[in-house]
C-alpha cells in the first residue's frame, strides 16, 4: 500500500528552524496537507494544497513542494511548537493517506 | 463554527460490531461537504477509515472496506460508524472530521478511545 515517509523526530532549539520533510511517490500528483496534534487533542491543520496557511495559523508555519518530497518548515521555532506532525496527501486511486508522523521536541 | 462531537460505547468485545455517531452542530451536514471517521491507535499514527456525503455517496479505505459502513441521517444532523468483526488491532481514538472534498479534514470532533477487549 502507499506510505508517505516522515522522520520519527526533529530537535530544535527556540527561535531556531525545524524542517519537516514527507516523501511519497504520488505527491507530484496530489496536494499535500500538513497537521498539528498536541497531545490529548485533535489534528489542526496548518498548511493547505501544500503551502496555502490557513487564517489563524502563525507565518512561521510554510510549506512547499519539489518532486515526491514535501516540506512543513517552521521558524523562528517556539515552546508552543512542540507536537506530532502529520502530512496528508492521496494516492491514485483516491484514497487518503497520512504519514508516519514527526514528533518535534524544543530543546 | 462547525462543532462535531462522537459518541458510542468505549468498550467492544472481540468480534462484535463497533457503532460511533458524530454529531454536527452550527453547520449543516447536508452542504458541499463530506463527513469522514478517522482513526489513531494509542500511540500511533492517523488512518483514514471513510467518508460519506450528504446524500449517501460513500467511499472507504481499501485495508478496511470489507468491515466499514458509514451511513448519514440528516434530520440529525448524524454520520455513523460501524466496523464489524472488531479484535483488538482496532483499539483506536476515533475522531470524525469535516472534509473538505477530495482535499482535507478541515475540522474534528475531539475523538473518543474505543478499546477491544473482552
Amino acid at each position: 500500500s502507499y506510505e508517505l515517509t516522515q522522520p520519527p523526530s526533529v530537535s530544535v532549539s527556540p527561535g531556531q528552524t525545524a524542517r519537516i520533510t514527507c516523501s511519497g511517490d504520488a505527491l507530484p500528483h496530489h496536494y499535500s496537507y500538513w497537521y498539528q496534534q498536541k497531545p490529548g487533542q485533535a489534528p489542526v491543520v496548518v498548511i493547505y494544497k501544500d503551502t496555502e496557511r490557513p487564517s489563524g495559523i502563525p507565518e512561521r508555519f510554510s510549506g512547499s513542494s519539489s518532486g515526491t518530497t514535501v516540506t512543513l518548515t517552521i521558524s523562528g521555532v517556539q515552546a508552543e511548537d512542540e507536537a506530532d506532525y502529520y502530512c496528508q496527501s492521496a494516492d491514485n486511486s483516491g484514497t487518503y493517506v497520512f504519514g508516519t508522523g514527526t514528533r518535534v521536541t524544543v530543546l | 463554527q462547525v462543532q462535531l462531537q462522537e459518541s458510542g460505547p468505549g468498550l467492544v468485545k472481540p468480534s462484535e460490531t463497533l457503532s460511533l455517531t458524530c454529531t454536527v452542530s452550527g453547520h449543516s451536514i447536508s452542504t458541499i461537504y463530506y463527513w469522514a471517521w478517522i482513526r489513531q491507535p494509542p500511540g500511533k499514527g492517523l488512518e483514514w477509515i471513510g467518508s460519506i456525503f450528504h446524500r449517501g455517496r460513500t467511499y472507504y479505505n481499501p485495508s478496511l472496506k470489507s468491515r466499514v459502513t458509514v451511513s448519514v441521517d440528516t434530520s440529525r444532523n448524524q454520520f455513523s460508524l460501524k466496523l464489524d468483526s472488531v479484535s483488538a488491532a482496532d483499539t483506536a481514538v476515533y475522531f470524525c472530521a469535516r472534509e473538505e472534498v477530495g482535499a482535507h479534514f478541515d475540522s474534528w470532533g475531539q475523538g473518543t478511545l474505543v478499546t477491544v477487549s473482552s
